[in-house]
């Protein structure tokens, strides 16, 4: 089990600028979670996909982000334009979907800082 | 999903029981109750869930109250490393957990 792995571990960034993360779930799970954390706070629930069908956004993610899962494997969340207000740790999680109950795993996450 | 109330920040010596309470008043039948922890600059990572009845794994034990208005993690055995955030989540199959923010735990050498 090599765990959800994401990358980069850092993003420095200025203003105005895009950014793309990376997420690799573990390998046999079909659903994969996006999520945000400030400083402080729990994390915030972005977005989820099961294998490449994305089925639920939340209201926090604006026009300015887009995630997508190709192939049902790993993920991107691309943010533009990016403001100030977008630094924050971004999670990944991933889970075995099925019927029953779900434990996610969560990656280390990206640390993104908007200058 | 179920609000939640947690306390926000807890101390613990090292070596005893530290047992974390998370009141769900509105937790409805068939919504579990998670509890998950975050050691600083990791993600949260999954400890244990329940329903009705009292769980135990190797990382620690859940009490649920009969009427399952609340429930209290238990960590038998406090070390260093449990130093962590922990978040107790009211879900009905975690397909979109819903954090708060969750018991600050210290554990005092």
């Amino acid at each position: 089990d090599t765990g959800v792995s994401q990358n980069p571990r850092h993003k420095i960034t200025k203003r105005g600028q895009n950014v793309t993360f990376r997420c690799d779930p573990i390998s046999e799970h079909n659903r994969l979670y996006w999520y945000r954390q400030t400083l402080g706070q729990g994390p915030e629930f972005l977005t989820y996909f099961q294998n490449e069908a994305q089925l639920e956004k939340s209201r926090l993610l604006s026009d300015r982000f887009s995630a997508e899962r190709p192939k049902g494997s790993f993920s991107t969340l691309e943010i533009q334009r990016t403001e100030q207000g977008d630094s924050a740790m971004y999670l990944c999680a991933s889970s075995l979907g099925g019927r029953g109950l779900e434990k996610l795993f969560f990656g280390s996450g990206t640390q993104l800082s908007v200058l | 999903d179920a609000k939640t109330t947690q306390p926000p920040s807890m101390d613990c010596a090292e070596g005893r029981a530290a047992n974390l309470p998370c009141n769900h008043s509105t937790i409805s039948g068939n919504e579990y109750v998670y509890w998950y922890r975050q050691i600083h600059s990791q993600g949260p990572q999954y400890i244990i869930h329940g329903l009705k009845n009292n769980e135990t794994n190797e990382m620690a034990s859940l009490i649920i109250t009969e009427d399952r208005k609340s429930s209290t993690l238990i960590l038998p055995h406090a070390t260093l490393r449990d130093t962590a955030v922990y978040y107790c989540i009211g879900d009905q199959g975690a397909q979109k957990l819903v954090f708060g923010q969750g018991t600050r735990l210290t554990i005092n050498p």
